[in-house]
């Protein structure tokens, strides 16, 4: 089945700092999800993004699939940016629904 | 604000009990994902529902899990008997299928149950 690597697996920033989070996988995938989880265990949506780019605030994804990787851009982070962040990717040939395989996530500190 | 409600939040129960755990899909969504998260494993699919049918299950323990959507705006997730090895947080996550394009589908999370088996 498909590899969903993230990187790096941990990072601690000061407040202010940008940072990029990275999702390699190994299959070919027509979607893609970001998800953080926050230190509640809230998993919250922050880009569906099956290729291209998108920004939200400060926050930015950018899917290459036919490079298969995928990257999220947290600028001028802020504390309550910390958490967990998932990348979920869809194989492409994974059957006839949204089957999502999650990454072992980027554990992400903020610290003032 | 559309939100996937899951209850209950936190759940302490003792090896050999039922447990029974209920979610409350987006209103007009008509896909369901039972997921749980343990620190080993991360996040594993359990069960798949479109429509109230069950379409995947295979991550479930066919012995002890079921999982059932006795309506569209409830499904279930019960454990008899529950074990120590079934604790970690369960999570229900809803989505849109328009015309069968699952790939263009969106999986919202609710905030999970907390289970802990003694």
């Amino acid at each position: 089945g498909i590899q969903v690597e993230q990187s790096p697996p941990d990072l601690i920033l000061q407040e202010g700092a940008n940072s990029t989070l990275r999702c390699n996988f190994s299959d070919s995938v027509n979607n893609l999800q970001w998800f953080h989880q926050n230190p509640w265990g809230q998993l919250i949506n922050l880009f569906y993004i099956p290729s291209g780019t998108k920004q939200n605030g400060r926050l930015s994804a950018t899917t290459v699939a036919t490079e298969r990787y995928s990257l999220l851009y947290i600028s001028s982070s802020q504390t309550t940016d910390s958490g967990v962040y998932f990348c979920a990717p869809r194989p492409m040939f994974s059957g006839g629904y949204n089957k999502l395989i999650f990454g072992a996530g980027t554990r992400l500190a903020v610290h003032p | 604000d559309a939100r996937v409600t899951q209850t209950p939040r936190h759940k302490v129960t003792e090896m050999g009990q039922e447990v029974t755990m209920r979610c409350q899909p987006i209103l007009g969504h008509n896909t369901v994902f039972w997921y749980r998260q343990t620190m080993m494993q991360g996040l594993e699919l359990l069960a798949y529902f479109r429509n109230r049918a069950p379409l995947d299950d295979s991550g479930m323990p066919k012995d002890r899990f079921s999982a059932e959507m006795p309506d569209a705006t409830l499904a279930t997730l019960k454990i008899q008997p529950s074990e120590p090895r079934d604790s970690a947080v369960y999570f229900c996550a809803s989505g849109l299928v328009i015309d069968g394009r699952v790939a263009e589908e969106t999986q919202y999370f609710g905030p999970g149950t907390r289970l802990l088996v003694l």
